[in-house]
Formats: C-alpha cells, structure tokens, sequence
C-alpha cells in the first residue's frame, strides 16, 4: 500500500485559500488518491478523490501532476468551521474489486483557521 | 446518499462486559466494511476487513477472539468487543465502500462509536 506524507499542521486566515500538498511517491497504477476531512469526535468525511490532472467539486479542487507522485488539496476560502484534520490516502480501485481495497490512515494535516 | 450510520454512537460500560456495535449502510449495498479505531489525538488504525457471508480479515496485532465482526447482510456489519478493558477504550469508526460517478470507488465512514470502559 502506497505512503502518504503530509505536513502535521497548517494555519491559515479566515478567507484565504488554502494547498495542503501530500506525497505519495510510490502510488501505483491503479491507486486512487482520495481526501478526507475530519473533525474531533466525528468519523471522516469524503471530500474529493482524484486519479490525474485536476478535480473540482463544490468544496474543494484536487491537483495532480503528471507524475502522480503527490497531489494538492486546495480549499477556497477558507473559514473557521474548516479547522479539522485533512487525511490525503492513496488506494488501488480496480473494477469489479475496488470496494474492497482497504484504506490506510497516515497523520493527517492538521488545518487551523483563525478569524 | 452513501450514508453509513453506527449505533450506539456512545457506550460506557463496565470491566469485563462486552459490547456490540453496529454499522450499517443505509442507501447502499456494501460486501466490504472495514473497522478502525482511533485514539485520542492519532490517526485511524484499520482494525479489520469485514466480509459478507465470510470471516473477517484482521490486521497484524488485532486480536480476533477479542474484536469479533460478524457481516450477517450486505448492509450490516457488527463488531463485538468481548471482555472489555479500559485499554479498549477508544472511538471506533466503520467504513464501507460504493461506487461513484464514473466508475471510481470512494469508501464512506460511519460517525463512529465512543467505548468507554470503567
């Protein structure tokens, strides 16, 4: 299963836009790279996964380069119910037996948002 | 959709007694669940893969006789804690996969269940 690194802690400001960026140098051909987000006490929650290039939904984008060896997660506009952990996890999601790949955690990026 | 929903969200019980909790997911089938635990301040540590109709799967150092899972329909999963001790305390968080849009699979995760020992 492919490794993650991702800084410890971040801090940002209310409004600004925020790249959390994730290593994961040895990802495989069939790894997906998905990212959650989780506040204390709460199980985690899908915020956008991503196999190449870039990746938007309402929350979040998702960069990948060519090389697939990391990603970034950029928030816009942060505000401070976005303080929460972000995990950035990489997994193989072959068709037919994708739901079935565990996930390995690493230790996240903590996110503080000050007003 | 894609919710995954646990039950109880807390328990407290005493030394000793075990504990099921339940993990179900609500607007999907799901063959696969996956258990994890998380201590206070640490990551996720995956537990266990759960398989319907089959035994669990368990991560090197995961007790099975201590943590049984038992995958009875492709929408329930439970994991019991058998003679618990306050080190078992922890919050303990299931998952389940489905696919999205696109052919791509994402697993969801339950809101989890706070174990608390005496």
């Amino acid at each position: 299963l492919a490794k993650t690194t991702q800084p410890i802690s971040m801090d940002s400001y209310e409004g600004q836009e925020v790249n959390i960026t994730c290593s994961h140098n040895n990802i495989a051909t069939n790894d997906y790279i998905t990212w959650y987000q989780q506040f204390p006490s709460q199980g985690p929650r899908f915020i956008i996964q991503g196999y190449k290039t870039k990746v938007t939904n309402e929350v979040a984008s998702l960069f990948i380069p060519a090389d697939r060896k990391s990603s970034t997660l950029s928030l816009p506009r942060v505000s401070l119910s976005d303080t929460a952990v972000y995990y950035c996890l990489v997994g193989g999601f072959a068709h037919g037996g994708g739901a079935t790949n565990k996930l390995i955690f690493g230790t996240g990026t903590l996110l503080a948002v000050q007003p | 959709g894609a919710v995954v929903s646990q039950h109880p969200s807390w328990v407290i019980c005493k030394s000793g007694t075990s504990v099921k909790i339940e993990c179900r997911s609500l607007d999907f089938q799901a063959t696969t669940m996956f258990w994890y635990r998380q201590f206070p301040k640490q990551s996720l540590m995956l537990m266990a893969t759960s398989n319907e109709g089959s035994k669990a799967t368990y991560e090197q150092g995961v007790e099975k006789d201590k943590f049984l899972i038992n995958h009875a329909s492709l929408t329930l999963s439970t994991l019991t804690v058998t003679s618990a001790h306050p080190e078992d305390s922890s919050f303990y968080i299931c998952s389940a996969g489905m696919v999205r849009e696109a052919g791509q699979y994402a697993k969801y995760f339950g809101p989890g269940t706070r174990l608390t020992v005496l």
